[in-house]
C-alpha cells in the first residue's frame, strides 16, 4: 500500500541559506501535518491542512512557512536557517482529520542538518 | 489545552519479563489516544490506539494498553518483553477533528539479555 512520502530525506544547508521540504500523502488523503523533532526529543507539532486550508497551527517559527496545493501534496518553507532548526522533519496524512482514519499515517521523515 | 506526560524517559528490562510504560494525559473531554513505537532515525509506527468503546484495547506486536478515565492514564503493557521491543515508544493524545495530536517526551525502552 502507498504511504506517506516525503522528500528529500536528507538535506544539508547553511546558516541563513532556505530549504524546502515536501510531502505527499497517502492518495485520496486530505490532512497533511508537519512535525519537528529535535535530536532527544519528541515530535512538536508546527501545523496543519485540510482541504489546502489551514487547519491548526503549532510552534511554527514566522521564518517557516507552508501550505498545501490541490493535489494535497505539501510542503514546508524555511528561511533564514538556523542551527536550531536541524531536525528530523516529519509529515503525516490522514482522511478527514485522524479521528476518521484511526491514525495519523507518518512518513520515514526529512533530516535537516544545518551546518 | 491537550497534553501528555510519560514520566519514565529511560526503562530497562530483561528479555522475557514483563513491561508497562506509563502514559497520562491531560484534555477536558474524551481524549482520542495513541501509542506510537519509533526506532533510532526511523518513522513512528502506530502501536495501538483508543477513541472509545473497551478501555482494554489490543495493538500489533503483542502490546495492549489500558484507558483509565478516573485516573487519566493509558499505560502500554507487553507479557514478555522481546529483544527486537528495544525503541521508543510515544503516548500521544489528540481532541479529533482537524486539529493536532500532541506526543509525550517518549520512554526509552533498553532490553537485555
Amino acid at each position: 500500500a502507498a504511504g506517506v512520502i516525503q522528500s528529500p530525506r536528507h538535506l544539508i544547508k547553511e546558516k541563513r541559506e532556505t530549504a524546502t521540504l515536501k510531502c505527499y500523502p497517502i492518495p485520496r488523503h486530505d490532512t497533511v501535518y508537519w512535525y519537528q523533532q529535535g535530536p532527544g526529543q519528541d515530535p512538536q507539532f508546527l501545523i496543519s491542512f485540510y482541504e489546502k486550508m489551514q487547519s491548526d497551527k503549532g510552534s511554527i517559527p514566522d521564518r517557516f512557512s507552508a501550505q498545501q496545493f490541490s493535489d494535497y501534496h505539501s510542503e514546508l518553507n524555511m528561511s533564514s536557517l538556523e542551527l536550531g532548526d536541524s531536525a528530523l522533519y516529519f509529515c503525516a496524512s490522514s482522511l478527514g482529520g485522524f479521528a476518521n482514519t484511526g491514525e495519523l499515517f507518518f512518513g520515514e521523515g526529512s533530516r535537516l542538518t544545518v551546518l | 489545552a491537550q497534553s501528555v506526560t510519560q514520566p519514565d524517559i529511560h526503562i530497562t528490562v530483561s528479555e522475557g519479563a514483563s513491561l508497562e510504560l506509563r502514559c497520562n494525559y491531560s484534555y477536558g473531554a474524551t481524549p482520542y489516544l495513541f501509542w506510537y513505537v519509533q526506532s533510532p532515525g526511523q518513522g513512528l509506527q502506530l502501536l495501538l490506539k483508543y477513541f472509545s468503546g473497551d478501555t482494554l484495547v489490543q495493538g500489533i506486536k503483542g502490546f495492549e494498553a489500558e484507558f483509565k478515565r478516573s485516573q487519566s492514564s493509558f499505560n502500554l503493557r507487553k507479557p514478555s518483553v522481546h529483544w527486537s521491543d528495544a525503541a521508543e515508544y510515544f503516548c500521544a493524545v489528540g481532541s479529533g477533528g482537524y486539529q493536532k495530536v500532541t506526543f509525550g517526551t517518549g520512554t526509552k525502552l533498553q532490553v537485555i539479555p
